[in-house]
């Protein structure tokens, strides 16, 4: 079944506990992007990769770091996590053709004490 | 810089009804303009699509027109249902490239 993975789904954190969250395809897509979703501000992109090795920030990078080793991981790291990025994410890739369709992962919610 | 705009940000609508939402886009270049709908609790998944070169796209109770123009484009859904109540998303391509600039989302509720 073709589908993006991450985790952890749920994750209660504190303050400066460096934490990575994992994604994962299966779909040999090019592309790959981390969003996160807060309530009003819709889908704002973190970091994004085009292809292995190359990675790229989206509009809100402060605060996390990608890698992009492998065509189907793409971990998000934060590297010393605050409040304020307690969030829901997103991790989501696409062939990377312009217009092709992004497929999303379940999501991973977030809080930071 | 570039973005896009998206209305209303709530709508409610009776079930049976029409619904319609529009967004507007800055970037000339675009050339891509996906609408995704994310129910509650669940991840975005992609409607509807519809590039540059095309006018109006319609999937069953679901339609997508764009005025390259006007730089506007709506999506639109007939004959309502309980089950499109959820928040839907608009977005524009950056010129024709991967990227795309997110609208921040319309609620639509469905009365029944």
């Amino acid at each position: 079944e073709a589908q993006v993975t991450q985790n952890p789904r749920y994750l209660i954190t504190v303050t400066g506990k460096k934490l990575t969250v994992t994604c994962s395809q299966n779909m040999n897509h090019e592309y790959m992007s981390w969003y996160r979703q807060d309530p009003g501000l819709g889908l704002r992109q973190i970091y994004y990769s085009m292809n292995v090795e190359v990675t790229d920030k989206g509009d809100v990078p402060e605060g996390y770091k990608v890698s992009r080793k492998e065509k189907r991981n793409f971990p998000l790291i934060l590297e010393s996590p605050s409040p304020n990025q307690t969030s829901l994410y997103f991790c989501a890739s696409s062939f990377g053709r312009a217009g092709g369709e992004l497929f999303f992962g379940e999501g991973s919610r977030l809080t930071v004490l | 810089g570039e973005n896009v705009e998206q209305h209303p940000s709530t709508l409610s609508v009776q079930e049976g009804d029409s619904a319609v939402i529009k967004c507007t886009y800055s970037d000339s270049a675009s050339n891509y303009f996906p609408w995704y709908k994310q129910e509650l609790g669940k991840r975005p998944q992609l409607i509807i699509d519809i590039r540059s070169n095309v006018g109006e796209k319609k999937d069953q109770r679901i339609a997508v027109t764009l005025n390259k123009t006007a730089k506007h484009f709506s999506l639109h859904i007939t004959e309502t249902q309980p089950e499109d109540s959820a928040v839907y998303f608009c977005a524009a391509s950056k010129g024709s490239n991967y990227q795309l600039i997110w609208g921040a989302g319309t609620k639509l509720i469905i009365k029944p």
